[in-house]
């Protein structure tokens, strides 16, 4: 069975802080893409990145970045310097190759000015 | 980047009426689409998957008499949400996938907001 976890439900923080937002997936397929995807108040699914699991190199774009540890099926989220712009759901999914994309429950990011 | 398009964006209908939701690929052609459901403060959760031409396949427990899902081209799909009732009131969004080579991605829909009074 596949399964995204986001444990956080919501996390509050104060502008310039950095944050990490955990994502924990399952899965018996070795070929898999992961995601995360981010929710502003509009509704609409902003793509933020997308990583293949024979891809564990991190990644840095900006102030986001992400680390990808196959070993213990986590892809984590992390930005940094947030600011107030960045309050949103996101949400980290799974696809394991064609036709269904599993989402994680969410998380709800609140930065403070 | 590729577009994915949903018409309404949002629409408020009576109870027991049949609202219909286009979800168009712009600028490609998508082989599969889905139609995903998301209630306040809740997940994304995929109500079924429809390939042009074909019967969509619903995911368990939603009803195919209630959402109806017509795939009648490569960049069309809609859904009908038939005889509509307050808890039908949610998000809906589509998704359209394409693959390029050995590549498959897949593009959201900005969402259709349905309230039934």
């Amino acid at each position: 069975a596949q399964k995204v976890t986001q444990a956080q439900t919501e996390i509050s923080v104060v502008e310039k802080e950095d944050v990490t937002l955990d994502c924990v997936y399952e899965t018996r397929d070795t070929t898999y893409y992961l995601f995360w995807y981010k929710q502003p108040p509009s509704g609409e699914l902003v793509f933020l990145i997308r990583r293949n699991s024979f891809d564990e190199q991190n990644e840095i774009s900006g102030r986001y970045s992400w680390n990808f540890q196959k070993s213990t099926s986590s892809f984590n989220f992390t930005i940094t310097a947030s600011q107030v712009v960045d309050s949103a759901v996101y949400f980290c999914a799974l696809n394991t190759g064609g036709f269904k994309t599993i989402f994680g429950a969410g998380t709800r990011l609140f930065v403070k000015a | 980047g590729a577009v994915v398009s949903q018409h309404p964006s949002w629409v408020i209908c009576k109870s027991g009426t049949s609202v219909k939701i286009e979800c168009r690929s712009l600028d490609f052609q998508a082989t599969t689409m889905f139609w995903y459901r998301q209630f306040p403060k809740q997940s994304l959760m995929l109500m079924a998957t429809s390939n042009e031409g074909s019967k969509a396949t619903y995911e368990q427990g939603v009803e195919k008499d209630k959402f109806l899902i017509n795939h009648a081209s490569l960049t069309l799909s809609t859904l009908t949400v038939t005889s509509a009732h307050p808890e039908d009131s949610s998000f809906y969004i589509c998704s359209a996938r394409t693959l390029s080579g050995q590549e498959e991605t897949q593009y959201f829909g900005p969402g259709t907001r349905l309230l039934v009074l």
